[in-house]
C-alpha cells in the first residue's frame, strides 16, 4: 500500500537558519503530494501542494518539488522564523474517487529566538 | 471555502464510557468526510471516510464506529472507551470536485480525547 516516510524529529533550529525536511513516498500510479503543517493546540493547513512530477509547490517562503525520479517531496525554507514552529506532515493522496490522504509521522519544528 | 466544526474541543472521559464526537461542515454539498486520529508519535491514522449520507468505509478495526446521518454531518462514536482511544481526532472534508483543489482536504479544528 501506499506510505509516506518523514525524518525523524525533532527539529531545533535558530531564526534565521535553513530548513529541509525530508520526505520520501511509496504509491502505485501519480498521487498528488502535500505538505500540512499543524500549528499548537490547532488542527492541520495545508501549507503548499504538488499534483504532478516537477511541480513546486510554495507558500510562505516554504517550497517543496515533486520529484517522480527519487519518489521525494523534500520541504524547504531559506529563512525560518519562530513562528514557524510547528508539527509538519508530509502526505500523499491517491488520485481515486476516495482521495484518501496517506500521512508521514510528523516531525516538531522549533525555532529559537 | 469550507469551514469544519467539531465538538468538543476537548473531552475526558472514563474507561468503558460511550462517546459522540460531532463534525459538521458548511461551505460545500455532497463532500467526502473522513475521520482522522493523530495519536502521541505516530502520525495520523485514516479511521473511516464516507462519500455520501449512510455510506461508511472503515480503515482500521477498532471499537469506533462513525456514522453520517446528514450531507455535512459525520459522527464518530463509541459504545465503551478504552484507555488506547486517546488522542486527537481530526475531521476532514474533500469537497465534491469541481468545487476547490483536486484532492486537498479541509481539516477541523479537532477534538483532544483523554481517556482516564
Amino acid at each position: 500500500g501506499d506510505s509516506v516516510t518523514q525524518m525523524e524529529g525533532p527539529v531545533t533550529l535558530s531564526e534565521e537558519a535553513f530548513l529541509t525536511i525530508n520526505c520520501t513516498y511509496t504509491a502505485t500510479g501519480y498521487p498528488s503530494l502535500f505538505w500540512y503543517v499543524q500549528y499548537p493546540g490547532e488542527g492541520l493547513q495545508l501549507l503548499l501542494k504538488a499534483t504532478k512530477a516537477d511541480d513546486k509547490g510554495s507558500n510562505k517562503g516554504f517550497e517543496a518539488t515533486y520529484r517522480k525520479e527519487t519518489t521525494s517531496f523534500h520541504l524547504e525554507k531559506g529563512s525560518v522564523q519562530v513562528s514557524d514552529s510547528a508539527v509538519y506532515f508530509c502526505a500523499l493522496s491517491d488520485t481515486g474517487a476516495n482521495s484518501k490522504l496517506t500521512f508521514g509521522k510528523g516531525i516538531t519544528l522549533s525555532v529559537r529566538p | 471555502s469550507q469551514t469544519i466544526h467539531q465538538w468538543p474541543a476537548t473531552l475526558v472521559q472514563p474507561v468503558g464510557s460511550p462517546l459522540s464526537l460531532e463534525c459538521t461542515v458548511e461551505g460545500t454539498s455532497n463532500p467526502n468526510l473522513y475521520w482522522y486520529r493523530q495519536a502521541a508519535g505516530r502520525g495520523l491514522q485514516l479511521l473511516f471516510y464516507s462519500v455520501g449520507i449512510g455510506q461508511i468505509s472503515s480503515e482500521v478495526p477498532q471499537n469506533l464506529s462513525a456514522s453520517r446521518p446528514q450531507d455535512r454531518q459525520f459522527i464518530l462514536s463509541s459504545k465503551k472507551l478504552l484507555l488506547s482511544d486517546s488522542g486527537f481526532y481530526l475531521c476532514a472534508c474533500l469537497p465534491r470536485a469541481g468545487t476547490g483543489v483536486p484532492y486537498e482536504q479541509y481539516f477541523g479544528p479537532g477534538t483532544r480525547l483523554t481517556v482516564t
